[in-house]
């Protein structure tokens, strides 16, 4: 199976910087996803990453490193809308099974004022 | 529409009554994905489609679920003689398929309550 690790909770100051971490361990690798969920709403994409290094989106960038299977999400300036929970999936192409994703429990923000 | 649709939005059941609900994919997405979602868990994989391939099935729980997708567009997740423990959000993704970047679009969800 897959393991995908990433912290349980996490709080913040509003302005500051966060990161959020996530490992895993799988074969088929084929690329990381995170998703913003909100409460009582649907996940939505953040980010995607194939190939090492970081991605910069806005006030958003994520972060990966195939070697060290190891990804984070970074959140700069953060707002109170930022708090949410935070899912880290890793997209395994495997045999005749591509693109499915494997779901990391999700990691729950809380911005504080 | 633009995004996934699903339907109904809540659903509140008696244990061992047979449920179904809708998922209405992305136009042209290949790809469509059903995950269930227990309070403070993460997404559970139960099914996926992709084009004219036979479904991947691994991730239902029993066979009390099913699903089907015709003509590669709408699919049905159907539960038989529901139990509580089936009580969970059901969320349905859609994405072109495994030739692209494949970024997976959720639909809002359907709540099942089973009493």
């Amino acid at each position: 199976g897959q393991n995908i690790d990433q912290p349980t909770e996490m709080t913040a100051t509003e302005g500051a910087i966060v990161q959020i971490n996530c490992t895993y361990q799988t074969s088929g690798f084929n690329g990381l996803f995170w998703y913003q969920q909100h409460a009582g709403e649907a996940p939505t994409f953040l980010s995607y990453n194939v190939l090492d290094g970081l991605e910069e989106k806005g006030r958003f960038s994520s972060f990966l490193s195939r070697s060290k299977g190891y990804s984070y999400l970074l959140l700069k300036e953060l707002q109170m809308k930022d708090s949410a929970s935070y899912l880290c999936a890793v997209r395994v192409d495997r045999g005749s099974t591509l693109g499915r994703l494997y779901f990391g429990r999700g990691t729950q923000l809380t911005v504080w004022p | 529409g633009a995004g996934v649709s699903q339907s109904p939005s809540n659903k509140v059941t008696e244990k061992g009554k047979d449920v179904e609900l809708r998922c209405d994919p992305i136009s042209g997405h290949t790809a469509l994905y059903w995950y269930r979602q227990s309070l403070g868990q993460g997404l559970e994989f139960l099914i996926y489609f992709q084009g004219n391939s036979a479904p991947d099935k691994s991730g239902l729980p029993s066979d009390r679920f099913s699903a089907e997708r015709t003509g590669g567009s709408v699919s049905t997740l159907t539960i038989q003689r529901t139990q509580q423990e089936d009580s969970a959000v059901y969320l349905c993704a859609s994405s072109l398929g495994p030739g692209s970047t494949d970024t997976q679009y959720f639909g809002p969800g359907t709540r099942l309550t089973v009493l």
